[in-house]
């Protein structure tokens, strides 16, 4: 079982509140990796880190920052929530040098803000 | 249109049946393809990996690509209600470490 851990787990919260995601591994991955999930589409890349002091933006254009001071810390922060920010988000590590590269996934956090 | 294509179904199969899950794509690019499985209120975990075209097996499961066609298969075979959950297909370019993901494909195997 992956070694990946985020909190918390549930939220809900009002429009406006800053909220910050967090994200942690033990796995000394050098990648990290944000994603946000709604039912039934696909995963969508918000934030990727390849190592410390290392951050860049994903796919999907969001509100949202991350910060990578720590190897094994990813956190996800929202300055001002909004009710178009209700998803799941999902945090992955993954580490280069193998024949495959695997992506591990933790829980993932349901955020709802109202 | 999208570059990874995946039926979200549900797929409701009864136990034992051998399940066929498939996903195609648009990018000739990809080189690299993963199946994830995700159950209710977890992330998802790698079940596949393979490299270009041809077959690998593990188990129950069997991945199959075929990149003359652009598209890629997951059976599963005595198919058991711990089965349940959503199967993400996702792939990569050479040289890059960034997958992208299909919408899933809901299935239940029902006892």
């Amino acid at each position: 079982e992956a070694d990946i851990y985020q909190t918390p787990r549930y939220l809900v919260i009002g429009t406006g509140k800053k909220i910050t995601l967090e994200c942690s591994q033990t796995m000394g991955h050098d990648k990290m990796y944000w994603y946000q999930q709604d039912p039934g589409m696909e995963l969508h890349l918000i934030h990727y880190s390849y190592g410390v002091n290392s951050t860049e933006k994903g796919d999907l254009s969001s509100e949202s920052t991350v910060s990578r001071i720590r190897t094994e810390h990813f956190p996800l922060t929202l300055e001002s929530a909004r009710p178009s920010h209700t998803s799941q988000y999902l945090c992955a590590s993954s580490e280069y040098g193998l024949d495959q590269e695997t992506q591990y996934f933790g829980p993932g956090t349901r955020l709802l803000v109202l | 249109q999208k570059e990874v294509e995946q039926d979200p179904g549900p797929l409701s199969v009864p136990e034992g049946a051998i399940v066929s899950l498939n996903c195609t794509y648009s990018n000739s690019a990809f080189q690299y393809f993963m199946w994830y499985r995700q159950y209710s209120r977890k992330g998802p975990e790698l079940l596949m990996y393979t490299y270009s075209s041809g077959n690998k097996e593990d188990g129950r499961f069997t991945a199959q690509v075929d990149k003359s066609s652009k598209y890629i298969s997951l059976f599963i075979r005595d198919s058991q209600p711990s089965d349940s959950a959503t199967y993400l297909c996702a792939m990569k370019k050479g040289g890059s470490y960034i997958p992208t993901f299909g919408r899933g494909t809901s299935l239940i195997v029902h006892p």
